[in-house]
């Protein structure tokens, strides 16, 4: 079946620790994002790639990092910079003007 | 400028209809989602519309929206136990060559045996 997977589903970091969460489709999507959730609030984009090789910054990437070298994949890296890592982060692709489809999240917390 | 509203909070009985509502204030939005979240799991496409669109229904699920207002809804009929979740509209527009979605808040349903 095709999807959206993201891996792991629970992460701890520890202090100055960067720590990377995976996304992978095989929904054959160019674009693909990387949103936070934080409780009572909605998403928030970090980063969005439109095509491999190429992606830009969204509202809130201070602190984080991405790739796009596959199709296929878009690994996030929460880097040591950001200092209020605590949410769940959520992984999305999209086909042209298509709706975004997500993955299950990764819930991200400190040690 | 784009921001998307919605209350945070509905209860409703089981058997019952929920109206979910939402409002945004772009008037360019091109597309216009529902989406829903169950505890711990990703966001998952209920239905959307075009803006060129006043309704749409599909099952339980109607759609109104009212562009003159910029405002969108979400009706469930004959809600069940299982409805319950948050419920997220989004609105998609375009922004220099890329399409932007923005999400609103949330709104928590409670459904009530």
């Amino acid at each position: 079946d095709g999807g959206i997977t993201q891996s792991p589903k629970y992460l701890f970091r520890k202090e100055g620790q960067n720590v990377t969460l995976s996304c992978e489709q095989n929904l054959n999507h160019d674009a693909m994002y990387w949103y936070r959730q934080d409780p009572g609030q909605g998403l928030r984009l970090i980063y969005y790639s439109q095509i491999v090789n190429d992606f830009q910054k969204g509202d809130i990437a201070e602190g984080y990092s991405v790739s796009r070298e596959k199709k296929e994949s878009f690994p996030l890296t929460v880097t040591s910079a950001q200092k209020n890592p605590t949410a769940f982060y959520l992984c999305a692709s999209r086909d042209s003007a298509q709706p975004q489809h997500f993955g299950d999240g990764t819930r991200l917390s400190i040690l | 400028g784009e921001d998307v509203e919605q209350s945070l909070f509905l209860s409703v009985r089981e058997g019952d209809s929920s109206v979910i509502n939402c409002t945004y204030t772009d008037s360019s939005s091109t597309y216009l989602y529902w989406y829903k979240q169950e505890p711990g799991a990703g966001l998952q496409l209920l239905t959307y519309i075009f803006s060129n669109m006043d309704m749409k229904q599909d099952q339980r699920l109607t759609v109104l929206l009212n562009k003159k207002d910029k405002h969108l809804s979400l009706r469930i009929a004959d809600t069940q136990t299982g409805d319950s979740a948050i419920y997220f509209c989004a609105e998609t527009l375009r922004s220099g060559g890329y399409q932007k979605v923005t999400f609103g808040t949330g709104t928590k349903l409670q459904v009530i045996p």
